[in-house]
């Protein structure tokens, strides 16, 4: 389709393993996000990429969570060990450059994380 | 730092009322201002926005109006439908900044 993408939607995993979640943008979005977003709150911003390199990744709450891009596509959020206060819905957004005070950020339908 | 302040929900209305979800922010300079939206099983989807003070964004019949003297950005809409039933966030972004600040959403349910 000619939206964001992410998958899985669902995933329920046991407490310390680690899981991989992924974004597909919209072609020819070079800019990218990801949100976390925590059952009763508002999104959490994690981290930014701007083509294959990540200029903000300050929101990424540990040195459990890393991000990557390549080929200016698709991301994947890699959570390891996870822990139960990582349940959250992961949000992907996309949008061109110079982000949403000159554009539009176009989000996926999110993957919904439990822990258990 | 930057931040967004919106009212809590769940917000319950009967078809056509009045709709005002109050929405205020903190922020340094001249941020621009938005209004997304969360519809059952879908993406968030910019709803409207407000690039500078005084400026009205409006869409589908929501409007807000970025208030500098007053920080706010509240969202209206003056006859509400069973299909506004969503979730509704407020953010902001900083001046050629690369991202958004969200609120904590407002949920709001139309009952026929």
């Amino acid at each position: 389709g000619a939206g964001v993408s992410q998958s899985p939607s669902n995933k329920v995993t046991e407490k310390g393993k680690d899981v991989e979640l992924r974004c597909d943008p919209i072609s020819g979005h070079t800019a990218l996000y990801w949100y976390r977003q925590r059952l009763g709150q508002g999104l959490e911003f994690l981290i930014y990429f701007q083509g294959n390199s990540a200029p903000d990744k300050s929101g990424l709450p540990s040195d459990r969570f890393s991000a990557e891009r390549t080929g200016e596509s698709v991301s994947t959020l890699t959570i390891q060990r996870t822990q139960q206060e990582d349940s959250a819905v992961y949000l992907c957004a996309s949008s061109f450059p110079g982000g949403p005070g000159l554009g539009e950020l176009f989000f996926g339908e999110g993957s919904r994380l439990t822990v258990l | 730092g930057d931040s967004v302040t919106q009212m809590e929900g769940p917000v319950t209305l009967s078809e056509e009322a009045f709709l005002t979800i109050n929405c205020t922010y903190t922020a340094t300079g001249y941020p621009s201002l938005f209004w997304y939206v969360q519809y059952p099983g879908e993406g968030l989807q910019l709803l409207l926005k407000a690039t500078k003070a005084d400026d009205k964004g409006s869409n589908k019949g929501f409007e807000a109006t970025y208030r500098k003297e007053t920080t706010s950005f509240h969202l209206e809409k003056g006859s509400v439908q069973v299909s506004d039933s969503a979730v509704y966030f407020c953010a902001l972004s900083g001046y050629s900044s690369y991202k958004l600040i969200f609120g904590s959403g407002t949920r709001l349910l139309v009952r026929p």
